[in-house]
């Protein structure tokens, strides 16, 4: 079993819509929890940035943190065409020597006008 | 803010030569240096962790003579791809981080490696 679960999609949804993106893990040590958005042939943008459990905003972007769950998500309002990507997330313990993130395989979104 | 420059973005080269690739930090000090490798519809699969001034730590199953890395100032490392052949073609990317361990990680853009 992979220590971080994400459905690869593809996802595809009209424009405006709201879009859910979630992963699970099974580390309960994971405390930092991020997600990346990766457009073809580019390497991955930091979207979201998360501290232990909880919710965080910025704009259309809204990431939630379930640590009971071990459940993250990413939602994002009034989707756009340019919200087409790949939307990794990422996770990492404390107790990392290195600071290596797990990544989820990441989830293919296609956003269409 | 957290830029990271990688360059170059393509390169295309014969197999045998040695291609070197250049991560930059252009707003912030990069103690740590991550270089990773991207499979077609892959998630990144990480080759290496580099801090400043120190040798790199490797993943397991990645060849340091191969990929060899260097790390010598807090805005700059360097991947080079030595004796490459056609199975080192990939999208090679680097990420860096400042001092705590906590931090997001910042990637470059990524170089596309091809090897004739």
């Amino acid at each position: 079993q992979k220590e971080v679960e994400q459905d690869p999609g593809p996802l595809s949804v009209p424009e405006g819509a709201i879009v859910s993106l979630n992963c699970t893990y099974s580390n309960s040590a994971f405390q930092y929890f991020m997600w990346y958005r990766q457009y073809s042939r580019k390497g991955p943008e930091l979207l979201m940035y998360t501290y232990s459990s909880g919710n965080k905003e910025d704009g259309r972007f809204t990431a939630q943190v379930d640590k009971s769950s071990k459940y993250i998500s990413l939602f994002i309002r009034d989707s756009q065409p340019s919200d087409s990507a790949t939307y990794l997330c990422a996770m990492l313990s404390p107790r990392s020597n290195t600071g290596k993130l797990i990544f989820g395989q990441g989830t293919t979104l296609q956003v269409k006008p | 803010g957290a830029v990271v420059s990688q360059h170059p973005s393509w390169v295309i080269c014969k197999s045998g030569t040695s291609v070197k690739i250049e991560c930059r930090s252009l707003d912030f000090q990069a103690t740590t240096m991550f270089w990773y490798r991207q499979f077609p519809k892959q998630s990144l699969m990480l080759m290496a962790t580099s801090n400043e001034g120190s040798k790199a730590t490797y993943e397991q199953g990645v060849e340091k003579d191969k990929f060899l890395i260097n790390h010598a100032s807090l805005t700059l490392s360097t991947l080079t791809v030595t004796s490459a052949h056609p199975e080192d073609s990939s999208f090679y990317i680097c990420s860096a981080r400042g001092s705590d361990l906590g931090q997001p990680q910042h990637f470059g853009d990524g170089t596309r490696l091809s090897i004739l």
